[in-house]
């Protein structure tokens, strides 16, 4: 069986200030991961993946996310806040590449930016 | 890039009816279909998983003949909530994959039963 546990369900960062989401999985396989983002109101989006291949990931909009098999964590970094990166955060994790399989989620960390 | 258009983005109706909602694959061929329900301040729930032409695979304690799931062509799956009441007021996402795609999330729809 698979699981994501992601600590903390809310991180409040100031603007400019390093964005760190914590995500720790559980896998018997080896695990593909990812992190999506939430804006209110709307579906999720990719920010990035982990499919065994480079295990310091680069996604979109300066996210960034190291997976660690010795810790059993893929926690998602920014350098830099941006108010407009104010969303909820979800790791998700699956034990194929293939996406028909389904992925499983994690509880969502909101991330609050401060002026 | 690849597109799942999601609708009605929200819809509110009396308790009893039946709600339907459309996921379109706009740009892909969309093999694999999930749709997910969300409730407030909380994670996205898998209720089912369907495949173009086949039956949908509900999850544990998801009531198939509640929540029919339509998956009738590779780009278009429709998830129906029949009898609709109250409790069954969320916000449903669905999602689309298919080859060499990874899922694609529609903009989900905010069901309110009255």
């Amino acid at each position: 069986a698979q699981s994501v546990t992601q600590l903390g369900s809310h991180v409040s960062v100031s603007e400019g200030a390093l964005v760190l989401l914590r995500c720790n999985y559980s896998s018997s396989v080896p695990p593909y991961l990812f992190w999506y983002v939430q804006y209110p109101n709307q579906g999720l989006q990719l920010l990035l993946k982990y499919t065994s291949a480079a295990t310091l990931v680069k996604g979109i909009n300066g996210f960034e996310a190291e997976f660690k098999k010795s810790e059993t964590s893929f926690h998602l970094t920014k350098p830099s806040a941006h108010m407009s990166d104010a969303a909820e955060y979800f790791c998700a994790v699956t034990s194929t590449g293939d996406s028909s399989y389904k992925l499983i989620f994690g509880s969502g960390t909101r991330l609050l930016v401060r002026p | 890039g690849a597109v799942v258009s999601q609708h009605p983005s929200r819809v509110i109706c009396k308790s009893g009816t039946s709600v339907k909602i459309e996921c379109r694959s706009l740009d892909f061929q969309a093999t694999t279909m999930f749709w997910y329900r969300q409730f407030p301040k909380q994670s996205l729930m898998l209720m089912a998983t369907s495949n173009e032409g086949s039956k949908a695979t509900y999850e544990q304690g998801v009531e198939k003949d509640k929540f029919l799931i339509n998956h009738a062509s590779l780009t278009l799956s429709t998830l129906t909530v029949t009898s609709a009441h109250p409790e069954d007021s969320s916000f449903y996402i669905c999602s689309a994959a298919g080859p060499n795609q990874p899922q694609h999330f529609g903009d989900g729809t905010r069901l309110s039963i009255l």
